[in-house]
């Protein structure tokens, strides 16, 4: 089944403590991307990957890191959580690169809180 | 800067109504518009992509309509069921940003009454 999986589903943690949510698609997608979604601000972009190796900023980086070292995995780590970082997390990923037209498809979401 | 407005936040119908939701974007150089249905604390799920040389799709009874010049999208449910109840997010893909990134309207959140 074609998917894009995320873990963990819940995660409660302490202010400092590093973390990383993994993502993962089996659709041999190019593209990948992380969005964090927020009462009243809707989905954002947090980084995106355009291949193995390459990846950019989207529109709200700060306080994250990520990494593509394989095409199927995009994990996203937080080097010191803060409270402000408490959100839902999805990862996205899509067949194509800039200038085509591919569906995007979501993973089921991480549910981060920072005590 | 792409904005994308999602009106009404809420809306609730009885069983069998049509539903019609409107997302409204201010850059109407798109590459494509995506509507989702995501449900409580759930993913999300996609429904239909329109592409910008479309007017519209269709799958089931979810029928979206595009019109790029005047930066408007309409999702259609017909004869809505309790099932239907979610919250409905458009996104559009600007044409000018980096890689694939969507840009979110806010979602509407549709209760269907038995």
């Amino acid at each position: 089944e074609a998917q894009v999986t995320q873990n963990p589903r819940y995660l409660i943690t302490v202010t400092g403590k590093k973390l990383t949510v993994t993502c993962s698609q089996n659709m041999n997608h190019e593209y990948m991307s992380w969005y964090r979604q927020d009462p009243g601000l809707g989905l954002r972009q947090i980084y995106y990957s355009m291949n193995v190796e390459v990846t950019d900023k989207g529109d709200v980086p700060e306080g994250y890191k990520v990494s593509r070292k394989e095409k199927r995995n995009f994990p996203l780590i937080l080097e010191s959580p803060s409270p402000n970082q408490t959100s839902l997390y999805f990862c996205a990923s899509s067949l194509g690169l800039a200038g085509t037209s591919y569906e995007q498809y979501f993973g089921p979401g991480t549910r981060l809180t920072v005590t | 800067k792409q904005e994308v407005t999602q009106i009404p936040a809420a809306l609730s119908v009885p069983e069998g109504e049509n539903l019609v939701l409107n997302c409204s974007f201010t850059d109407s150089a798109i590459y494509n518009l995506q509507w989702f249905r995501q449900d409580p604390g759930k993913g999300l799920t996609s429904l239909l992509l329109i592409q910008s040389s479309q007017r519209e799709q269709t799958s089931g009874r979810l029928n979206a309509s595009l019109d790029k010049s005047s930066g408007r999208s309409t999702l259609y449910i017909a004869a809505s069921q309790p099932g239907d109840s979610a919250t409905y997010l458009c996104a559009v893909r600007p044409n000018k940003a980096a890689g694939n990134k969507l840009t979110f309207g806010g979602g509407t959140r549709v209760l269907v009454k038995p």
